[in-house]
């Protein structure tokens, strides 16, 4: 039973397409990340999140952006998606030491 | 700079063998280490982690990790495989950074096990 939600959990668009990835938990946690991971890679850490209106760019450079306004919600953006922004994105959310992580969107775009 | 390596990036095992996963890392002090299966199409599942203490961690599904700071190694353990252990293994290493504010993790690029009948 999930405690942090994504949606969609696939999503196919074109090019140029403005796009909005959701998260959300329902646990109170924090703190919250998106990991980018491409096929057979490790993942990468592209944004996070402290708290409400706390948001860091991660070690990944991203064309992406974030916002956290209210603590479950954590949603990502493209303001035009390309070819080179096809990837899994992964969110995730952590109370001290221990991670929670989100089922992922699939995200490819033609 | 921190960072973990999974030496196996395809791994084929038999059903009920033993299996073991490796995963070393690159940390200036003492590692949150942990370890991650995912299934295709999904998310990703803790199945151990290690903090302190017993260097011998037990997980879910019948995993076992063992910490071991002289050779920079948490590698992971099975005694039996079953066909539903078939995914990527994903090691990771918890980072604390900017006086502690965060957890990032750091991730190795996975082992994808697959299960022979």
């Amino acid at each position: 039973e999930a405690d942090i939600y994504q949606t969609p959990r696939y999503l196919v668009i074109g090019t140029g397409k403005k796009i909005t990835l959701e998260c959300s938990q329902t646990m109170g946690h924090d703190k919250m990340y998106w990991y980018q991971q491409d096929p057979g890679m490790e993942l990468h850490l592209i944004h996070y999140s402290y708290g409400v209106n706390s948001t860091e760019k991660g070690d990944l450079s991203s064309e992406s952006t974030v916002s956290r306004i209210r603590t479950e919600h954590f949603p990502l953006t493209l303001e035009s998606a390309r070819p080179s922004h096809t990837s899994q994105y992964l969110c995730a959310s952590s109370f001290r030491r221990g991670y929670t992580f989100g089922s992922g969107t699939r995200l490819t775009v033609v | 700079a921190q960072s973990v390596t999974q030496p196996d990036i395809h791994i084929t095992v038999s059903e009920g063998a033993s299996l073991e996963l490796r995963c070393n890392y690159s940390y200036g002090a003492t590692p949150y280490l942990f370890w991650y299966v995912q299934s295709p199409g999904q998310g990703l599942q803790l199945l151990l982690k290690y903090f302190s203490g017993d260097t011998l961690v037990q997980g879910i599904k019948g995993f076992e990790a063992e910490f071991k700071r002289s050779q920079s190694s948490f590698n992971l353990r099975k005694p039996s495989v079953h066909w539903s252990d078939a995914a990527e293994y994903f090691c990771a290493v918890g980072e604390r950074r900017y006086g502690g504010a965060t957890n990032k993790l750091i991730f190795g690029t996975g082992t994808l096990l697959a299960v022979q009948p």
